[in-house]
C-alpha cells in the first residue's frame, strides 16, 4: 500500500534552515506528481509546493517563494523540502502528498506529517 | 481566488443529514475535492471532481455542484463522521467546517 513518511521537522530559530524529507513506498513514485501541504497549529490547510513526476517542473506558493525549494530523487523514492530564512509563521505540520490527476486536481495520499516549529 | 465554507461549525445528531457548503469567489472547473480530517490525523480524500467518491469512501458521502457552489452531503451521520471537512480547488483550500455532535 502507499506509504509516505516525512522526517526532519524540529524546533528552529527564526532565520534558520531545515530540510524535510519524505520517503515513499508502495507505488511507482517516479510516475506521480507530488506536493507539500502544511497546516499551522489549529488552522487550515495551505498548499506549499508542487513537483512534476520528473522534477523538471516545480512551483511554490508565494508565501514561501524564494525561501523554500522542493526537489525529488526518483532513484531513492524520496521527496525533499529545503527551507531557508524560516519565519515564525512557517510553524506548521508539513505533509508530503500524492496528487491524483495532475494540476492539483486532488490529493489522494497523505503522510502522517512532520512538525516544524520556528521560535526563538 | 477564495473558497468559503459554511457553516464554520455544524452541530447535528447521529443519523441526521449533514449539508456542508463550499463557495468559490469565481467560477471554477469541476476539479473540486473534499477532505475529512480528524484530530491528530492527516486529511483523507473523500470526493474528487465534485461528485466522485474516492476509493473506500462510504456511499453516505456524496458531493454535488458546479460553477461557484458545491455541496458535501452526509446522508446519515455515523459516530466516525464528526470531524473537520475541507474543500479544495487546485492550490486553494477552504477554511473548513467543523462537524460536531449535538
Amino acid at each position: 500500500q502507499v506509504q509516505l513518511v516525512e522526517s526532519g521537522g524540529r524546533l528552529v530559530k527564526p532565520g534558520g534552515s531545515l530540510r524535510l524529507s519524505c520517503a515513499a513506498s508502495g507505488f511507482a513514485f517516479s510516475d506521480y506528481y507530488m506536493s507539500w501541504i502544511r497546516q499551522a497549529p489549529g488552522k487550515g490547510l495551505e498548499w506549499v509546493s508542487y513537483s512534476s513526476s520528473s522534477g523538471s517542473s516545480i512551483y511554490h506558493a508565494p508565501s514561501v517563494q524564494g525561501r523554500f525549494t522542493m526537489s525529488r530523487d526518483n532513484a531513492k523514492n524520496s521527496l525533499y523540502l529545503e527551507m531557508n530564512s524560516l519565519r515564525v509563521e512557517d510553524t506548521a505540520v508539513y505533509y508530503c502528498v500524492t496528487e491524483w490527476g495532475g494540476e492539483q486536481r486532488a490529493f489522494d495520499h497523505w503522510g502522517q506529517g512532520t512538525l516544524v516549529t520556528v521560535s526563538s | 481566488f477564495v473558497l468559503t465554507q459554511s457553516p464554520a461549525t455544524l452541530s447535528l445528531s447521529l443519523g441526521e443529514r449533514a449539508t456542508l457548503s463550499c463557495r468559490a469567489s469565481q467560477s471554477v472547473s469541476s476539479y473540486l475535492a473534499w477532505y475529512q480530517q480528524k484530530p491528530g490525523q492527516a486529511p483523507r480524500l473523500l470526493i474528487y471532481d465534485a461528485s466522485n467518491r474516492a476509493t473506500g469512501i462510504p456511499a453516505r458521502f456524496s458531493g454535488s455542484g458546479s460553477g461557484t457552489d458545491f455541496t458535501l452531503t452526509i446522508s446519515s451521520l455515523e459516530p466516525e463522521d464528526f470531524a473537520v471537512y475541507y474543500c479544495q480547488q487546485r492550490r486553494t483550500f477552504g477554511g473548513g467546517t467543523k462537524l460536531e455532535i449535538k
